[in-house]
């Protein structure tokens, strides 16, 4: 699987849109992009994945460059439960369901 | 449908003794993953299963763990001869064959004295 690099750590105002980015310029054509999120003393939840189209669902909005070597993860109107470690990982199906390969992640705080 | 429920919560244990954690998958779903974590890091796959076959198995699974899943139902880790460095949080997965998302469980935590 391709590796993923994401920054350390981000801050974001409550209500305001949170834009998290996602590196992965060695990805290639038949892998997805998927993010999951583990907030603090839990285990990880799965938030959203996609090939090269945008999508969205009732948790966040994925944008993925043209060339694929990008993504955001969009959380339209962040709340104080957003705060999390969001996990960025590229992965080979479309059916998540071997292993994942998660990295360190990004740690998003929303402000109040 | 509770999710996904593992049992202990936390365990703490002197270096040296073995241990044995459990998971219960959601019901209706074939494959069951065990995923290790310690602080500061993201999940590190250990094994997962398809029923009660064990499919992969990670170079982390030591001789020293060993993890069953009788009759495609629970799942159990034992971990032998526990070393401080066994200390992590162990999570648990399960999704069905046609499923792009895995279900985590709230993890047991493990602390080796």
């Amino acid at each position: 699987d391709a590796k993923t690099t994401q920054p350390t750590s981000m801050d974001c105002a409550e209500g305001r849109a949170a834009n998290l980015p996602c590196n992965h310029s060695t990805i290639s054509g038949n892998e997805y992009v998927y993010w999951y999120r583990q907030i603090h003393s839990q285990g990880p939840q799965y938030i959203i994945h996609g090939l090269k189209n945008n999508e969205t669902n009732e948790m966040a909005s994925l944008i993925i460059t043209e060339d694929r070597k990008s993504s955001t993860l969009i959380l339209p109107h962040a709340t104080l439960r957003d705060t999390a470690v969001y996990y960025c990982i590229v992965y080979i199906s479309n059916f998540g369901n071997e292993k994942l390969t998660f990295g360190t992640g990004t740690r998003l705080t929303i402000i109040p | 449908d509770t999710g996904v429920s593992q049992d202990p919560r936390h365990k703490i244990t002197k270096r040296g003794q073995n241990v044995t954690f459990r998971c219960d998958p959601i019901s209706e779903h074939n494959r069951l993953y065990w995923y290790r974590q310690t602080l500061g890091q993201g999940p590190e796959f250990l094994t997962y299963f398809q029923n009660e076959a064990q499919l992969e198995k990670s170079r982390l699974l030591s001789d020293r763990f060993s993890a069953e899943r009788p009759k495609g139902s629970f799942s159990t880790l034992e971990i032998q001869r526990t070393e401080q460095g066994d200390s992590a949080m162990y999570l648990c997965a399960s999704s069905s064959s046609q499923e792009y998302e895995q279900y985590f469980g709230p993890g047991t935590r493990l602390t080796v004295t």
